[in-house]
């Protein structure tokens, strides 16, 4: 299994401004994934996280808006930039459970409010 | 990715036998069937997974027909600790893990006393 910590766990943000978001796990894994999820609403993949190469955004997100780093095999953070209201959201950080197992896992998630 | 179809939510009262049907229609042979666990200001938990036939572990048990077209959750005996929204993923994953999940809407199981 693996634990995941993110900070802030909430946090309460002024338009136009940014928030980094940060995910530590307590073991190394290879990718890592950032998602969204919506109030009320289901989860939506951001992008995937491998450590030593640019992140890979799925259709909808783009690197200026979610600048994500990977700097090491435990750690990753995701950047809201220029936010809007329309960025309320959780972002949740989660690993896979490595070689040959297909269960991930999740953080607690950052609940966002942009007002 | 097999498109996942879900009842929207469903109740329930304690000490009963719930289950959650999911359709997936156009799995294809190397997906495995997934289901996770959300309660409010958490993320999902994984709970079960199978290929087919019935696989079963200390919270649930999880049905998968011949044909693999839909799935069936089961949760024995449920409380109210088990409200929360229930997601059925099916996917094939790289030999090193997820490649990232893609979630349907999930059925908000809703549990009375």
């Amino acid at each position: 299994s693996a634990v995941i910590s993110q900070k802030p766990s909430r946090d309460i943000c002024q338009r136009g401004t940014s928030l980094t978001i940060q995910c530590q796990v307590d073991s190394q894994v290879t990718m890592m994934f950032w998602y969204r999820q919506q109030p009320g609403q289901s989860l939506t993949l951001i992008a995937t996280a491998n450590q030593g190469s640019e992140a890979t955004y799925e259709s909808g997100f783009v690197i200026d808006k979610f600048p994500i780093s990977r700097p090491n095999l435990t750690f990753s953070t995701l950047t809201v930039s220029n936010m809007s209201p329309e960025d309320s959201s959780i972002y949740l950080c989660s690993v896979d459970a490595g070689q040959g197992n297909t269960e991930a896992f999740f953080g607690q998630g950052t609940r966002l409010t942009v007002v | 990715l097999a498109k996942t179809t879900q009842p929207i939510s469903m109740d329930s009262y304690e000490g009963q036998e719930v289950n959650i049907t999911c359709s997936h229609n156009n799995i294809a042979t190397n997906d495995y069937i997934t289901w996770y666990q959300q309660f409010p200001s958490q993320g999902p938990r994984f709970i079960i997974q199978g290929y087919k036939t019935k696989v079963t572990n200390e919270v649930a048990s999880l049905f998968i027909p011949a044909d693999r077209k839909s799935s069936t959750l089961s949760l024995p005996r449920v409380s109210l600790s088990d409200t929360a929204v229930y997601y059925c993923l099916v996917g094939s994953y790289s030999g090193g893990g997820a490649d990232g999940l893609t979630f349907g809407k999930g059925t908000h199981l809703i549990i009375q006393p």
